[in-house]
């Protein structure tokens, strides 16, 4: 069935260091989607990515949708602590339903 | 106001009991979802309803049973609870069953089953 990978799983960074996540389908995707979840929240829709070769920006952080429409990333630029998480990026099945990465967890020490 | 809201936000229990937890959203959006967030964060869903329809219902065991009283309310009911079912169970919505539509999430409710 498909499926969408992301890496890494973890990544502990330095406060002030840049962090990439990437996603990648086994599909094309029709958009793809990117959610953070904080620690012992929920997960909290961040942004939506539609178009091939797409990069959209929400200050310190920088999303691109590749030109294949199969892969995505998540840059975050200068880490902060406000930036801990789990960061998810999901792509709609051909039935409708969200698959989602299996997540990356981004620790960040102060 | 809460867009998401989700009852209760723990619950332990013990193996053979049955509960249920209720989900409520006050956005106006036709579409609802469950979904199970195992130890290692990975989500997955569960069910989907739109407009108080059944549209999604993964391989799920048949204990587990949603039901939508109207388009504003999906709950969940579990039988026979077994220590596999501990997880954080997340409600969610969104405006429509399409692809492209971006999904709120509820605060989750903690299952613990002993």
């Amino acid at each position: 069935g498909q499926q969408v990978m992301q890496i890494p799983q973890y990544q502990h960074v330095q406060e002030g260091e840049d962090f990439t996540t990437y996603c990648n389908s086994s599909t094309t995707l029709s958009n793809i989607q990117w959610y953070k979840q904080r620690p012992g929240g929920h997960p909290v829709f961040l942004i939506q990515l539609v178009k091939s070769g797409e990069v959209k920006k929400q200050k310190r952080l920088t999303f691109q949708f590749g030109e294949a429409k199969k892969n995505s990333s998540l840059h975050i630029t200068a880490t902060q602590t406000t930036d801990v998480g789990t960061y998810f990026c999901a792509g709609p099945s051909n039935t409708g339903k969200l698959i989602f990465g299996q997540g990356t967890t981004l620790q960040v020490k102060p | 106001d809460t867009a998401v809201s989700q009852t209760p936000k723990y619950l332990v229990t013990q193996m053979g009991n049955d509960k249920s937890i209720k989900c409520e959203q006050n956005l106006g959006h036709d579409t609802m979802y469950w979904y199970k967030q195992d130890s290692k964060k990975f989500l997955k869903i569960m069910f989907s309803y739109n407009n108080k329809e059944l549209i999604i219902n993964e391989t799920v065991p048949n204990r587990f049973s949603p039901k939508s009283p109207d388009k504003a309310h999906l709950n969940l009911h579990i039988n026979s609870l077994e220590l596999g079912d501990s997880a954080v169970y997340f409600c969610a919505s969104s405006q429509g069953y399409a692809r492209s539509y971006e999904q709120y999430f509820g605060p989750g409710t903690r299952l613990t089953v002993t």
